[in-house]
């Protein structure tokens, strides 16, 4: 039984461009939720999508985004990159009716 | 959302018993109280979940007194590989209609086992 699984693991931008970040979900999940983790810091909620909509979001700016496809899987967008947003960006996918979220291991994402 | 509390680090030697305290004095009825563990450059990973008296699962135990105020991780006989990071969380997990409350982390609790 495969856990939450993000792509890429690592990744290299540099200002003003755009990533986009993917997760496919732990099997029988339909929520998927994002953080982001700078380090030294704990893990920032940035938004959750549940059935294909964003649910509820964090405080972070327009220029993230993204998307839950009907399959549960996800991706997280984010256009005009700054040097402050090098983190971690982690995926975490629960079951809305029941269960605590399970994290991915994260893709690193470097901003040169 | 209720907000936690928990020490920045705490040292211990492998084969003890260590107990991790987490006060979160303005936790709502629905909440749940859940305990996470980070490694460097990995996701989190849930270690238990409980809402009061005690859990226990294989790896830990999760003790919360009657008024619900603070909660206690206990790791019993802890090895090298239990140095990490451990967060407390409280929330209630599941919302109204579906999906899933959002998680607040603090800055956890900085757990380094020596030999």
């Amino acid at each position: 039984d495969a856990g939450v699984t993000q792509s890429p693991t690592h990744l290299i931008k540099t200002r003003g461009q755009q990533v986009t970040l993917r997760c496919s979900p732990k099997s029988g999940h339909d929520t998927v939720s994002w953080y982001q983790q700078a380090l030294g810091q704990g893990p920032q909620f940035i938004f959750q999508y549940y059935e294909e909509e964003e649910r509820q979001r964090g405080n972070f700016p327009d220029r993230f985004s993204g998307h839950q496809f009907p399959n549960y899987s996800s991706e997280l967008n984010v256009n005009a990159l700054l040097l402050g947003d090098s983190a971690l960006y982690l995926c975490a996918s629960s079951a809305s009716w029941s269960g605590p979220q399970h994290f991915g291991d994260g893709t690193r994402l470097s901003i040169l | 959302l209720a907000k936690t509390t928990q020490p920045i680090s705490m040292d211990s030697y492998e084969g003890q018993e260590v107990n991790i305290t987490c006060s979160h004095n303005n936790i709502a009825t629905n909440d749940y109280i859940t305990w996470y563990q980070q490694f460097p450059s990995q996701g989190p990973r849930f270690i238990i979940q409980g809402y009061k008296t005690k859990v226990t699962n294989e790896v830990a135990s999760l003790f919360i007194p009657a008024d619900r105020k603070s909660s206690t991780l206990s790791l019993p006989r802890v090895s090298l590989s239990d140095t990490a990071v451990y967060y407390c969380l409280v929330g209630a997990p599941h919302r109204y209609g579906g999906a899933t409350n959002k998680l607040i982390f603090g800055t956890g609790t900085l757990l380094a086992v020596q030999p």
